[in-house]
């Protein structure tokens, strides 16, 4: 079983450049998360799902996009990096709204 | 706006010790509260949720109890092991809210 799967695990882009990170889940769950995790500012929610097709804005979702055109994925997209998106990329997924939360390894993203 | 603080933010024990784990949160209508660790350059995993009608979980050596009214909570971890080296995550689950707020966690160093 493998839980909550992120890919890539670490990418470097330059500034200006475009990219997806994919999170696939195998549970089953309704719930997805993309969290940003920085040094002194600890998790913050930039979007969620609550399901197949829909997806939300959370604490800091400029920058971003997201998709969740399938169940088990659910995809972080930046279309123009930039410097103040390096940061390590989490996603988690839970079962039900407020239900026990499964991370992922993380993305390690560096813009230069 | 729901806020967690973890205090301290680093702690060194000596091998042996029961410590406990501090977290607190200004908004006390929650759903639950999780405790999370996170090993360096890993994603999180899950140690224990507590209802918000529930006062403490237990899982091995650790214990979570919730003060609701308060807005407190403190995880124990009785006779502290090398292996329990790691940074520790608390986050709340607000009525009104849409994902999990996180503190910014408790580093924690046991020396053998």
């Amino acid at each position: 079983n493998a839980g909550v799967t992120q890919t890539p695990k670490f990418r470097v882009l330059k500034t200006g450049q475009s990219m997806t990170l994919l999170c696939a889940q195998d549970m089953n769950h309704e719930y997805m998360y993309w969290y940003r995790q920085d040094p002194g500012m600890g998790l913050r929610l930039i979007h969620y799902s609550v399901g197949e097709g829909t997806t939300a804005k959370g604490e800091v979702p400029d920058g971003y996009n997201v998709s969740r055109l399938k169940k088990q994925n659910f995809l972080l997209g930046l279309e123009s990096a930039a410097p103040s998106q390096t940061s390590v990329y989490f996603c988690a997924s839970s079962y039900n709204r407020a239900g026990e939360l499964f991370f992922g390894e993380g993305s390690r993203l560096t813009v230069l | 706006k729901q806020e967690v603080t973890q205090i301290p933010a680093a702690l060194s024990v000596p091998e042996g010790e029961n410590l406990v784990l501090n977290c607190s949160f200004t908004d006390s209508a929650i759903y639950n509260l999780q405790w999370f660790r996170q090993d360096p350059g890993k994603g999180l995993t899950s140690l224990l949720l507590i209802q918000s009608s529930q006062r403490e979980q237990t899982s091995g050596r650790l214990n979570a109890s919730l003060d609701k009214s308060s807005g407190r909570s403190t995880l124990y971890i009785a006779a502290s092991q090398p292996g329990d080296s790691a940074t520790y995550l608390c986050a709340v689950f607000g009525q009104a809210g849409t994902a999990l707020i996180f503190g910014k966690g408790t580093t924690l160093s046991v020396s053998s």
